[in-house]
């Protein structure tokens, strides 16, 4: 069983308020992802980390932010929350070893956001 | 282009019996990997199996083995004597070698229905 996980697992805020989804994993892995996904839809790469301090933006544009100050530690914080960012949120982390091939990505249960 | 294409939105199959799920890749790198991960109505995304570009035989774990046609560019994921647990989303992915961020590029999905 994977140890990476997401809070809250579902939140419904209103239109403006700030929030952060957390994301941790105990895997000591060195590269982490955030995507969204919209119901019965693919998964869309919003940000990744290769390592503490690094952080890049994904294939999918997001007004969201990612820090990445603690190996374990890869929140998504929104300023601003709107109706439009209303999906699910997926965080995934995977080992660092680079050009490996056939390490998959362990996933968090995800957190279905809704902006009212 | 698309470089995971998923053409088969929803599958049915009676519990018991195999089923294929369809998945078409596109990619000019020689080296890549390929994943099927399955996705409960809960949300998390459990990975099944992996394929390697490489790879000289088909990839088995269990009751699921990929149909791995590299001249097709295709491969999909047969899942034998289906069981109600069965049902749920399922992903089919690529990561490319030079890639970049050695992402995982998702497809659309298939849901599956097991019939009792």
């Amino acid at each position: 069983e994977a140890d990476i996980y997401q809070t809250p697992r579902y939140l419904v805020i209103g239109t403006g308020k700030k929030i952060t989804l957390e994301c941790s994993q105990t895997m000591g892995h060195d590269k982490m992802y955030w995507y969204q996904q919209d119901p019965g839809m693919e998964l869309h790469l919003i940000h990744y980390s290769y390592g503490v301090n690094s952080t890049e933006k994904g294939d999918l544009s997001s007004e969201s932010t990612v820090s990445r100050i603690r190996t374990e530690h890869f929140p998504l914080t929104l300023e601003s929350a709107r109706p439009s960012h209303t999906s699910q949120y997926l965080c995934a982390s995977q080992s660092g070893q680079p050009l490996i091939m056939n390490t998959e990505a362990f996933f968090g249960q995800g957190t279905r956001l809704t902006v009212v | 282009a698309q470089k995971i294409t998923q053409t088969q939105p929803g599958m049915f199959v009676q519990e018991k019996e195999a089923v294929t799920l369809d998945c078409t890749y596109d990619t000019s790198d020689p080296s890549y990997g390929l994943f099927w991960y399955k996705q409960p109505s809960s949300g998390e995304m459990i990975f099944l199996i992996y394929q390697g570009s490489y790879d000289q035989q088909n990839a088995t774990e269990g009751r699921y083995s990929l149909n791995f046609q590299k001249a097709r560019k295709s491969a999909n994921l047969v899942i034998s004597a289906s069981q109600l647990g069965d049902s749920a989303m399922y992903f089919c992915a690529m990561r490319e070698r030079y890639g970049g961020a050695n992402n995982l590029f998702f497809g659309t999905g298939t849901r599956l229905t097991v019939i009792p």
